[in-house]
């Protein structure tokens, strides 16, 4: 079953315009949240996570995100967007199972900013 | 800081090759996870290792091989290489339980098998 799923395969969105970027898993146990980063050619960066405490989690480059533990979702957002969030962004789940620890991640969204 | 080493960042094979890709951390991280990106799927576990001396099957297994006998250096095998192995593979270590809880990942090997 699909731990993670990210509905949005493509996101193209104007220049200084809001961006959501929506992320839903399943999980009936407690789940570490996080939203990471590929730019072209390169490797993943995280950008937030949620692993306890207030909701409403910020990171990097103005992006945040809320944890909504009776939607089960973690949407990513930001207010405005530059041409440099042009990537690939990916969300992850951190599940506890009997044989340790494993990240799990959605198919990713390709966000395009367009000037 | 070198953070997570790859190598090697470009192969090709073809298909019955074998070969064996490896992930060095210096980070003295518990955990390491070989992961496998293809377009519209994300990146899907392989196989992961929560210390040294012990691996455990990811997502998608099959067609792999896993040591970790040192607790820097996470290897991923392939004993016969089929084109449908064809893809970026990334490696990844953590520290789990720690507030600054994350995924270090590797630069990437982008590997084609003919």
């Amino acid at each position: 079953a699909q731990s993670v799923t990210q509905l949005d395969s493509q996101v193209p969105v104007f220049e200084e315009a809001p961006v959501e970027l929506r992320c839903n898993y399943s999980s009936s146990v407690s789940v570490y949240l996080f939203w990471y980063v590929q730019y072209p050619n390169q490797g993943l960066q995280l950008l937030l996570k949620y692993l306890s405490g207030s909701t409403l989690v910020k990171g990097i480059n103005g992006f945040e995100a809320e944890f909504n533990k009776s939607q089960t979702s973690f949407h990513l957002r930001k207010p405005s967007v530059h041409i440099s969030d042009t990537a690939e962004y990916f969300c992850a789940v951190r599940m506890v199972r009997n044989t340790g620890n494993q990240f799990y991640f959605g198919t990713g969204t390709s966000l395009t900013v367009i000037p | 800081n070198a953070g997570v080493t790859q190598t090697p960042k470009f192969r090709v094979l073809k298909t019955g090759q074998s070969m064996t890709l490896l992930c060095a951390q210096d980070m003295n991280h518990e955990y390491m996870y070989w992961y496998r990106q293809d377009p519209g799927m994300g990146l899907r576990l392989i196989h992961y290792s929560v210390g040294e001396g012990t691996t455990a099957k990811g997502e998608v297994p099959d067609g792999y091989n896993v040591s970790r006998l040192k607790k820097q250096n996470f290897l991923l095998g392939l004993e016969s290489a089929a084109p449908s192995q064809t893809s970026v593979y990334f490696c990844a270590s953590s520290y789990v339980g720690h507030p600054n809880e994350k995924l270090f990942f590797g630069s990437g090997t982008q590997l084609s098998v003919l």
